[in-house]
Parts: C-alpha cells; structure tokens; sequence
C-alpha cells in the first residue's frame, strides 16, 4: 500500500517560534490534508490542497502542496501554547476508484512557555 | 450541528465478548468511515461506507463488521473481541469521496481484557 513519511516525529519549541513539519508519499496524491489532534479527541481537519503547487493558509497556518505530488508541509507561525498536539497529513488518489485516506503517523507538537 | 457523535465513549470488554459502535452525522454526508488508532501506528482504515446500501472493507477489517443503517448512521461490531482490538475507533464522514474531507468524531476508547 502507500507510504506516508512524516517528519518530524516530535518538536519541542518556545513559545513564538515558527514550526515546519512535512509528509512525503512513496506515490502521487491528488488531496493532501493536515488535521491536529488533542488529547482524548479526535482529528479536526485543518487545510485541504486540492493542486500541485497550491499554497493554502488558515490563521497562522500555511500548507503546501508540493509540485511532485508526492510531498506537503505545514507550517504554523509565532506558535502559542494551544497549538499542542499531534498534527497529521493525509492523503488521496481518487483516480483508480479508491478514494481512502493514508495517513502519516503524526508529528507531536510541545510548545515551551 | 453536532457533526459526528460516537456511542459509547469508554468501553471495556472481556475476551470473547461482542458489542457495537454506534456513530451517527448530521452533516448529510454520503460517506462514513471507521479508523483504529494505535500508538505509533496512526490511523488505520477498517470498514467505509461510500454511500447508503454500500460498504468496502478498509486496511485491518478482520474480526469488525459493520452496518450502513440509513444515510445518517454507521455502525461497527466486534462479534468476538480479543486483546489485539484493544484501541480508539473513530467514526468519520465526508460530503463526497473524490475531495474526501473527513470529518471525525470524538472517537471510543476500547480496552478488551
């Protein structure tokens, strides 16, 4: 099946720091999503990409759908203590009928006060 | 909207022992699907519904089946759970599955003994 790489596995920052985290596929999607996770919940969808190239932000996020199709990266700017937690990229390729997700395995965000 | 809710949250089975999950959305969305989540391992796909009157087995569908009961409510059920199912399950949905923005919800915690 697909792989997704997603790096950093953790990241402990300061409080106002920029983070920069990203996924790479094994195959070409044509859908990257990236969600965060709190502990106890479940995923909240973030940003979705849609193109090969598209920059897409939300608040102090951005998210980049890289031109390969195979890669992504978000990043968050002047972190605060609420962007704790697990942020995860997803991916798709609907061309062939399929249309699941493959997940990255998460990357764990600590912000130091 | 509540968007997608789980039954029940917490759950604790004894080995051999059967029960169901219960997820419900009210976001008139045509796809539902049900995701394990283990430590280390992300999101794993077991069962999706892409519409009323259809499901597919996902990535780790052995030992789940699953019901679309109506356009609103999908339904999970472990007929005879054993420690390896020991895990959190989110239900999640999605408008249509080519852009496939799934949406979660807050996920059951289940433990079998």
């Amino acid at each position: 099946g697909q792989q997704l790489n997603q790096s950093p596995q953790s990241m402990f920052i300061q409080e106002g720091e920029d983070v920069s985290m990203n996924c790479t596929s094994s195959s070409i999607f044509n859908t990257w999503l990236w969600y965060k996770q709190d502990p106890g919940e479940g995923p909240v969808l973030l940003i979705a990409l849609y193109k090969a190239g598209e920059l897409t932000s939300n608040g102090r996020l951005t998210a980049q759908f890289g031109i390969t199709r195979k890669d992504s990266f978000l990043n968050i700017s002047a972190s605060i203590p609420s962007d704790v937690g697990i942020y995860f990229c997803a991916g798709s390729y609907s061309g062939a009928g399929s249309y699941q997700l493959t997940f990255g395995k998460g990357t764990k965000l600590s912000v130091i006060p | 909207n509540a968007g997608v809710t789980q039954t029940p949250k917490f759950q604790v089975l004894k080995t051999g022992q059967s029960m169901t999950l219960q997820c419900a959305q009210d976001m008139n969305h045509n796809s539902m699907y049900w995701y394990r989540q283990d430590p280390g391992m992300g999101l794993r796909l077991i069962y999706y519904s892409a519409s009323e009157g259809t499901t597919d087995k996902g990535e780790v569908p052995n030992g789940y089946n699953v019901s679309r009961l109506n356009k609103r409510e999908f339904s999970l059920r472990l007929e005879s759970a054993a420690p390896s199912q020991t895990s959190v399950y989110f239900c999640a949905s999605s408008e249509r599955q080519y852009y496939n923005e799934q949406f979660f919800g807050p996920g059951t915690r289940l433990t079998v003994l």
